[in-house]
């Protein structure tokens, strides 16, 4: 059983570019979240697609948007980077329905140069 | 009132001992209070969670303690191994029907299990 899975593991951008994140969710699970881990800290809720909508959002500006694919998966991306987002993101899926177990991915470590 | 308290920053625990993490929330809508473990470079990875209508939940050498009238819950880690040593995130969310989960976060605890 697949848990969640992310790509790439690491990416390096310089200030201004865009990026794009690709999550896969664990087998079964259909709800996407995103969250930001900064160095240290806590994850932050950027999102959370369910039927390929934007469902519930963080305190997150508008260069963080995202999608969500028929076959559950999701992308997040985020435009003209600043330093500040560098940070480990990560990508938890869940069932439909009550929302109790969430399972994360391993994350993507962006550096923003 | 969303936020969640979460203390000590940092534990240091001899093998075999116990180790006791701490945190607070505000919101009482929260039904849902998930430990996650995390190791370095990893993902975090759920670790025990219990809803509000239990007082303690125990699965191996992990228990949740959960006081609602305080607005506390905590992890107690028996037992205490070196391969336990991670950071440790303690969270709340509203969970239930119509709710999307979102997970709110405490600061972390850094644990380290000395052999």
């Amino acid at each position: 059983d697949a848990g969640v899975t992310q790509s790439p593991t690491h990416l390096i951008k310089t200030r201004g570019q865009q990026v794009t994140l690709r999550c896969s969710p664990k087998s079964g699970h259909d709800t996407v979240s995103w969250y930001q881990q900064a160095l240290g800290q806590g994850p932050q809720f950027i999102f959370q697609y369910y039927e390929e909508e934007e469902r519930q959002r963080g305190n997150f500006p508008d260069r963080f948007s995202g999608h969500q694919f028929p076959n559950y998966s999701s992308e997040l991306n985020v435009n003209a980077l600043l330093l500040g987002d560098s940070a480990l993101y990560l990508c938890a899926s869940r069932r439909r329905g009550p929302a109790y177990e969430q399972y994360f991915g391993p994350g993507t470590r962006l550096t923003v140069t | 009132q969303q936020q969640v308290k979460q203390s000590p920053q940092s534990l240091i625990v001899q093998k075999g001992g116990i180790s006791i993490i701490n945190c607070a929330y505000e919101n009482t809508a929260f039904d849902y209070f998930p430990w996650y473990q995390q190791f370095p470079g990893k993902g975090p990875a759920l670790l025990i969670a219990i809803r509000p209508d239990v007082s303690e939940k125990k699965e191996g050498r992990f228990t949740i303690s959960f006081n609602k009238s305080a607005k506390q819950f905590s992890l107690h880690i028996m037992d205490s191994q070196p391969g336990d040593s991670a950071t440790y995130f303690c969270a709340a969310s509203r969970s239930g029907s119509g709710n999307t989960g979102k997970l709110i976060f405490g600061q972390g605890t850094t644990l380290q299990v000395k052999p």
